[in-house]
C-alpha cells in the first residue's frame, strides 16, 4: 500500500544522545514535512522540503536538522536530545508544497 | 501564539447527534482550510478542506461552514456514529500549515 513509512515507531533515549528518525514515502511526492505533536499544542512544523536537495525551517526548528538527498527519504536528526524534545513526531508529504498532506503513523520519542 | 484557535477541547454526543467543532483565525492571508481526523496511534488523515471563496462544502456526512468576514470556520458531522470517535484538527495554510489544538470527539452508542 502506497504511503509514508516512519521508523522507529517508538524510542526511549537518554538526554545528550544523537537520534535520527527515518521517513520514506513511495508516492513520488515533491514536498515533505516533519511535525511534532504535543498535547494541547496540536501539530507544529519543524522542517520542510519543497523538493529533493532543498530544505527549510518551520515553526519550531531549533535542535533539529533534516536532509533531502532524494525524493523518497527525509530523515530528521536530533543532534543532542533534550527532555523538551519528548513528543510524537509525524512525517508528511504532498505532491507539491501547499497541496493536501498525507501523514505517516508517527514516532513516539521519550527523552530521559 | 496559536494561529488557529479551536474549540471545544472535547465533545461527547449521542449516536445520530450533530457535533460541531469551531475554529477561528486572524491572519487574512490564510487561503486553504483543511480538517484532519486522527485515531489513536495513527497519523492525521485529511477529511475535508475548503478555500475562502466558498461558504460551505459537503462530503458525505461531513460539512465545513466558512465565514470569511468573521474569520471562522466549523466542521459539522451529520448522523454521527461511534466510528467517528477520534480527534479532529482544523488547520490553515499560508506558506506553512498551522494546526488548531484539536478536539477529542466521543460518540456514545
Amino acid at each position: 500500500i502506497a504511503g509514508i513509512t516512519q521508523a522507529p515507531t517508538s524510542q526511549i533515549l537518554a538526554a545528550g544522545r544523537r537520534m535520527t528518525l527515518r521517513c520514506t514515502q513511495d508516492m513520488r511526492h515533491n514536498a515533505m514535512y516533519w511535525y511534532r505533536q504535543d498535547l494541547g499544542l496540536g501539530l507544529r512544523l519543524i522542517h520542510y522540503s519543497n523538493t529533493a536537495g532543498t530544505t527549510g525551517k518551520g515553526e519550531v526548528p531549533d535542535g533539529y536538522s533534516v536532509s533531502r538527498a532524494n525524493t523518497d527519504d527525509f530523515p530528521l536528526t536530533l543532534a543532542s536530545a533534550v527532555p523538551s524534545q519528548t513528543s510524537v513526531y509525524f512525517c508528511a508529504s504532498s505532491e507539491d508544497r501547499g497541496g493536501p498532506q498525507h501523514f505517516g503513523d508517527g514516532t513516539r520519542l521519550s527523552i530521559l | 501564539q496559536q494561529q488557529v484557535k479551536q474549540s471545544p477541547q472535547s465533545l461527547i454526543v449521542q449516536k445520530g447527534g450533530i457535533p460541531i467543532i469551531n475554529c477561528a483565525y486572524e491572519n487574512t492571508a490564510f487561503d486553504y482550510f483543511p480538517w484532519y481526523q486522527q485515531f489513536p496511534g495513527k497519523g492525521p488523515a485529511l477529511l475535508i478542506a475548503i478555500r475562502p471563496d466558498v461558504s460551505e462544502k459537503k462530503e458525505g456526512r461531513f460539512t465545513i461552514s466558512f465565514n470569511k468576514s468573521a474569520k471562522q470556520f466549523s466542521l459539522h458531522i451529520m448522523d454521527s456514529q461511534p466510528g467517528d470517535s477520534a480527534t479532529y484538527f482544523c488547520a490553515a495554510w499560508e506558506n506553512n500549515l498551522f494546526f488548531g489544538t484539536g478536539t477529542r470527539l466521543t460518540v456514545i452508542p
